[in-house]
């Protein structure tokens, strides 16, 4: 079982609505990501988070606001979303870029099961 | 640009039989190239990670190799089963901690 935990597993919202993706990790990651997939596409970052500070923004429109609200949260609020955003959202941890305990850190990414979104 | 290029794009295989994907890149400076298992729907699970000096990687069935020098690696799936059936994505990272991505072979294992 992944020990990053996404939810919800689905959602369908209509281009009106605003909704929320939740991401939780448990392994004591200091970066937190968010990534978009589409069908048979590799994955695409989103925003990066590092330290609970946002440090990687991907030219992402203003309708995805991500939020992190301790080391262990990851959120992601959606507003006025197209059809064109259904996709895959993965949530994903790691240890933050640099030397971690004395270890390099290997850009490991510890992915969740993914949100599933679709915007009619 | 720092690229990833996997192939191939999709393959069939008979359950029992092996087979092997490829994954070339340009990236650069290279710090370690992971491939990485992604069944439909989920998130991708890593399956090896392999650094500079290490030139293959096993993973109970799977075994990775790298070659630095030509920039390759392959990923060998021996004695396929069902549970194979997935995306298989290979991530290249740099000593700056930046993640390439292929676009990932797709893997169908049939009875």
């Amino acid at each position: 079982d992944t020990e990053v935990t996404q939810t919800p597993k689905h959602l369908v919202m209509g281009m009106t609505n605003k909704k929320s993706l939740k991401c939780e990790q448990h392994m004591g990651h200091r970066a937190m990501y968010w990534y978009k997939q589409k069908a048979k596409k590799p994955p695409e970052l989103m925003f990066v988070y590092s330290y609970e500070k946002l440090s990687i923004n991907e030219s992402v429109p203003s309708r995805f606001s991500p939020e992190c609200p301790n080391s262990s949260l990851l959120n992601l609020h959606l507003h006025a979303l197209q059809p064109e955003d259904s996709a895959l959202y993965l949530c994903a941890s790691s240890q933050p870029y640099g030397r971690t305990s004395g270890r390099a850190n290997t850009g490991e990414l510890f992915f969740g099961e993914g949100s599933r979104l679709t915007v009619l | 640009k720092n690229q990833v290029e996997q192939s191939p794009q999709s393959l069939i295989i008979l359950e029992g039989k092996n087979c092997t994907l490829q994954c070339n890149y340009t990236v650069s400076p290279f710090s370690n190239l992971r491939w990485y298992k992604q069944d439909t729907g989920r998130g991708p699970v890593s399956l090896t990670i392999m650094t500079f000096s290490e030139n293959t990687k096993s993973n109970g069935r799977y075994t990775a190799t790298l070659d630095a020098d030509t920039k390759q690696s392959s990923l060998h799936i021996t004695a396929s089963q069902l549970s194979d059936s997935a995306s298989y994505i290979c991530v290249v990272t740099t000593n700056d901690y930046k993640l390439s991505f292929g676009a990932g072979t797709t893997v169908t294992v049939r009875a």
